[in-house]
């Protein structure tokens, strides 16, 4: 267990519809990123958000969106939904985030994902 | 191109072989995770590592960032090794680090 919780496990909706995935990061972390798995992309970085803010933007659709609230969980919010953004959602979190020109790192914890399946 | 290459892609091996998969990538990276994904879907980070070399029980990672390459061995293999294992290098650039992946190696264990 990474102590990341991501909620619901699973999602059907339909296309067009809109829907909300939350994650809570690792007691402590102050950084939150999502990620996206499709079996046709692997992998992919959507967007990072450190203490609130905004922090680094992947390949994310305009369609979504995500924020991180005071009380460090985070939402990513994925309206008209087409077929194609059937995948597992992954976030993961981490201490901190890097410094401008530091190269240092913090270890990113994932959690169980949720699938979410478009119909 | 992709930016991280994994080998192979797929890697059917007998239980107690000597497994070796391999990642190659092409930007500047400050580290490299090794994460490993079972078939429900979760994902565990096995290492990050930056330079040299680490061990965790019978699984080793090593990485040469002049050639920007690492492998994850995995010694005395076993049917609960098998998994996908994706290599994801931390690439710095800005006021954060974002993980690029690789397309992940499909290990099946045969006992």
């Amino acid at each position: 267990d990474s102590g990341v919780t991501q909620t619901p496990k699973h999602l059907i909706t339909a296309t067009g519809q809109r829907v909300t995935l939350r994650c809570s990061p690792r007691s402590g972390d102050l950084s939150v990123y999502w990620y996206q798995q499709s079996l046709d992309q692997g992998l992919q970085f959507l967007i990072q958000y450190y203490n609130g803010e905004e922090r680094a933007k992947g390949n994310i659709l305009e369609r979504f969106s995500a924020q991180q609230f005071p009380d460090l969980h985070s939402e990513l919010n994925l309206s008209s939904l087409e077929l194609g953004d059937s995948a597992l959602y992954f976030c993961a979190s981490s201490v901190a985030t890097s410094v401008w020109g530091d190269h240092s790192y913090n270890e990113q914890f994932f959690g169980p994902g949720t699938r979410l399946t478009v119909l | 191109k992709n930016e991280v290459e994994q080998s192979p892609q797929n890697l059917t091996a007998q239980e107690g072989e000597f497994i070796t998969i391999n990642c190659s990538y092409s930007v500047g990276i400050s580290a490299l995770h090794w994460l490993q994904q079972h078939p429900g879907g979760g994902i565990v980070s096995l290492f990050m590592l930056s330079s040299g070399k680490k061990k965790h029980g019978r699984l080793i990672a090593t990485i040469n960032i002049q050639e920007k390459h690492s492998s994850l061995h995995i010694t005395a293999s076993h049917p609960r090794d098998s998994a996908v294992y994706i290599c994801a290098v931390l690439n710095y650039g800005g006021a954060t680090n974002k993980l690029i992946f690789g397309t992940g190696t499909l290990l099946a264990v045969q006992p």
